[in-house]
């Protein structure tokens, strides 16, 4: 059984195009996160989202939307993708989100915008 | 703020050979240290950590030990195997704020030859 799964596993789109992630995990964990892996592989947090509440929201531009139904499910909406939003980008989730937590990462959706 | 420090890759090593993979930080008060591991095509999973100074973190014939003095959580394994071959991430998460973000480092990629 995936633990935490991700849809699509690539997605290749064009300048200006809105696209959704979706991100799904069964462990019955509160926390989710989605992290941006760029080309050179550096790893930020983006979002994440404790029981359905956003808890952390970094530097990231407005045309990212996170939403998450309910807890088990943290979707990501991109608007009028750039070519800078080429990357891959994890999901992740842990039991109650605190700083000693382990992370069950996803396994990735790379984002082409061409 | 928080950072994390990674040895730059790529790592080249022969099997059997000694691994040391070198991670500092630096972070308001203690925070918990993570080295989490990427195969090729796949998402990251935890490899180890350590939530308190002193500690050492163990699995699957890796190592590392919370050194508090010198903010350091360096990576080591006796003798590498070709499977080992990946991209080794340390990553702090902050006892302050207990939102379970994890700070990662550059990555460092190892490659393991038979």
């Amino acid at each position: 059984d995936t633990a935490v799964s991700q849809t699509p596993k690539y997605l290749v789109t064009q300048m200006g195009n809105d696209k959704s992630i979706k991100c799904e995990q069964n462990l019955g964990h509160d926390t989710m996160y989605w992290y941006k892996q760029d080309s050179k592989k550096f790893l930020k947090i983006m979002f994440s989202y404790n029981n359905k509440e956003l808890i952390i929201n970094e530097t990231v531009p407005n045309r990212f939307s996170p939403k998450s139904p309910d807890k088990a499910h943290l979707n990501l909406h991109i608007n009028s993708l750039e070519l800078g939003d080429s990357a891959v980008y994890f999901c992740a989730s842990t039991s109650a989100g605190g700083y000693t937590d382990t992370q069950y990462f996803g396994p990735g959706t790379r984002l082409t915008v061409l | 703020g928080n950072s994390v420090t990674q040895m730059e890759g790529p790592v080249t090593l022969s099997e059997e050979a000694f691994l040391t993979i070198n991670c500092t930080y630096t972070a308001t008060g203690y925070p918990s240290l993570f080295w989490y591991v990427q195969y090729p095509g796949e998402g990251l999973q935890l490899l180890l950590k350590a939530t308190k100074a002193d500690d050492k973190g163990s699995n699957k014939g890796f190592e590392a030990t919370y050194r508090k003095e010198t903010t350091s959580f360096h990576l080591e394994k006796g003798s590498v195997q070709v499977s080992d071959s990946a991209v080794y991430f340390c990553a702090l998460s902050d006892r302050s704020s207990n939102t379970g973000k994890l700070i990662f480092g550059q990555g460092t990629t190892l490659q393991v030859k038979p």
